[in-house]
């Protein structure tokens, strides 16, 4: 199974100020098409996931523009440029490439210092 | 818009069984494969079944093979999850979604 290592796993942030987490996949998550099936999601408290960023680096519909993702291979990243309060939540990347079965990373918890 | 809730869970005693339901409107259902997904409580996220558009193919995580069955009413645009034997460490959220795109609210099981 592929294994998907984030960190930090606690990142507490500055309103304003940018924000990065990792993800580091055991295995290439180019797929034999030439895709790479990795993804970002969201949950705030009490709430469910929200997908943020499909395939890399591709922003879904209505997430503000301040979040990105880029990467390749084995190792990804996802930035908010400025943190917003909205941004509190738990961040975690999830591989589609080698499945079953997908696979999450942890979650990194973004808080306000 | 994508709705998908789920129903079914509650509280349950060790081997007990219980069905999950997922109505999904908003899109074809039956044009969709549809996961499940669970959470514990301040845990991670943990894929555990799913299923492809006409039923004909389904996938399970190690820890429900042989337990657990994904099915689908497309009549009903309905989603289920039979589960069987069930233990404690099964006690989670249980969410579906549509290929990991849009989610329900969850839905909880305590055993």
């Amino acid at each position: 199974d592929v294994v998907l290592t984030q960190s930090p796993l606690s990142l507490p942030v500055t309103l304003g100020q940018p924000a990065s987490i990792s993800c580091r996949s055991s295995q290439s998550l180019v797929s034999s098409d030439g895709n790479t099936f990795l993804n970002w999601y969201q949950q705030r408290p009490g709430q469910s996931p929200r997908r943020l960023i499909y395939k890399v680096s591709n922003r879904d519909s209505g997430v503000p523009d301040r979040f990105s993702g880029s990467g390749s291979g084995t190792d990804f990243t996802l930035r908010i440029s400025r943190v917003e309060a909205e941004d509190v939540a738990v961040y975690y990347c999830m591989q589609g490439t080698h499945w079953p079965p997908w696979t999450f990373g942890q979650g990194t918890k973004v808080e306000i210092k | 818009e994508v709705q998908l809730v789920e129903s079914g869970g509650g509280l349950v005693q060790p081997g007990g069984s219980l069905r999950l339901s997922c109505v999904a409107s908003g899109f074809t259902f039956s044009e969709n494969w549809m996961n499940w997904v669970r959470q514990v409580p301040g845990k991670g996220l943990v894929w555990v079944s799913n299923i492809n558009g006409d039923g004909s193919r389904t996938s399970y995580a190690d820890f429900v093979r042989g337990r657990f069955t994904i099915s689908r009413d497309n009549a009903k645009n309905t989603l289920y999850l039979q589960m069987n034997d069930l233990s404690g460490d099964d006690s989670a959220v249980y969410y579906c979604t549509r290929w990991f795109d849009s989610w329900g609210q969850g839905i909880l099981v305590t055993v």
